[in-house]
């Protein structure tokens, strides 16, 4: 079955801290995955995608499909960051989204 | 530009009562979706319609009916609300083929079934 795991329900680094938050799939077609973000008070929102290969907001994800990855990383984490992160997994020849459970990045000063 | 906009954004119902949350969306999308967000469980897709007049199921559909008798909107109804309903409820809707996964969103209507 298709499945999005993100194993880390809550990750508390120090500001100018590497980020690493984990994503994997379990798909057997040709997955197109994305990162979307949850400020607090603001509407879930796109941050970035596999296909586009771009860094948005000093993020980046690769898509690993030999460990059916996605993980998003960003080398020096700002306050701003703090948010809930989901990776989310798009189905080949379909429109539907699945989604993972959700990882809150807290950032400390 | 509102974008998607979901009414009522809180909703307190007993058990067996009915309702409808509407999402209403101005970008002239074709796809639209129903989620619900529950804490440890993420956002688990209900039901999502690819096209006026045309709906599909999602991963947890049973308890909930969706119509799209126009475009623009996405009606999500309970027939007989339990408390396992209790949840915040997402629309969102997505441009076509030429933005495949790129959904918006709108703000959520908080939804407890008591």
């Amino acid at each position: 079955a298709q499945r999005v795991t993100q194993p880390e329900k809550l990750l508390s680094v120090f500001k100018g801290a590497p980020v690493e938050l984990k994503c994997n799939y379990s798909y057997s077609g040709s997955p197109e995955l994305f990162w979307y973000v949850q400020y607090s008070r603001q509407r879930l929102q796109l941050l970035l995608r596999h296909i586009s290969r771009e860094s948005i907001k000093g993020f980046t994800a690769d898509l690993n499909k030999g460990e059916t990855s996605f993980h998003l990383k960003k080398p020096f984490a700002q306050e701003e960051d703090s948010a809930m992160y989901y990776c989310a997994l798009l189905m080949d020849s379909s429109y539907k989204l699945i989604f993972g459970s959700g990882t809150r990045l807290l950032v400390r000063p | 530009n509102a974008g998607v906009t979901q009414t009522p954004k809180f909703r307190v119902l007993k058990t067996g009562q009915s309702m409808t949350l509407l999402c209403a969306q101005d970008m002239n999308h074709e796809y639209m979706y129903w989620y619900r967000q529950d804490p440890g469980m993420g956002l688990r897709l209900i039901h999502y319609s690819v096209g006026e007049g045309t709906t599909a199921k999602g991963e947890v559909p049973d308890g909930y009916n969706v119509s799209r008798l126009k475009k623009q909107n996405f009606l999500l109804g309970l027939e007989s609300a339990a408390p396992s309903q209790t949840s915040v409820y997402f629309c969102a809707s997505q441009p076509g083929q030429g933005a495949i996964g790129e959904l918006f969103f709108g703000e959520g209507s908080r939804l407890t079934v008591l």
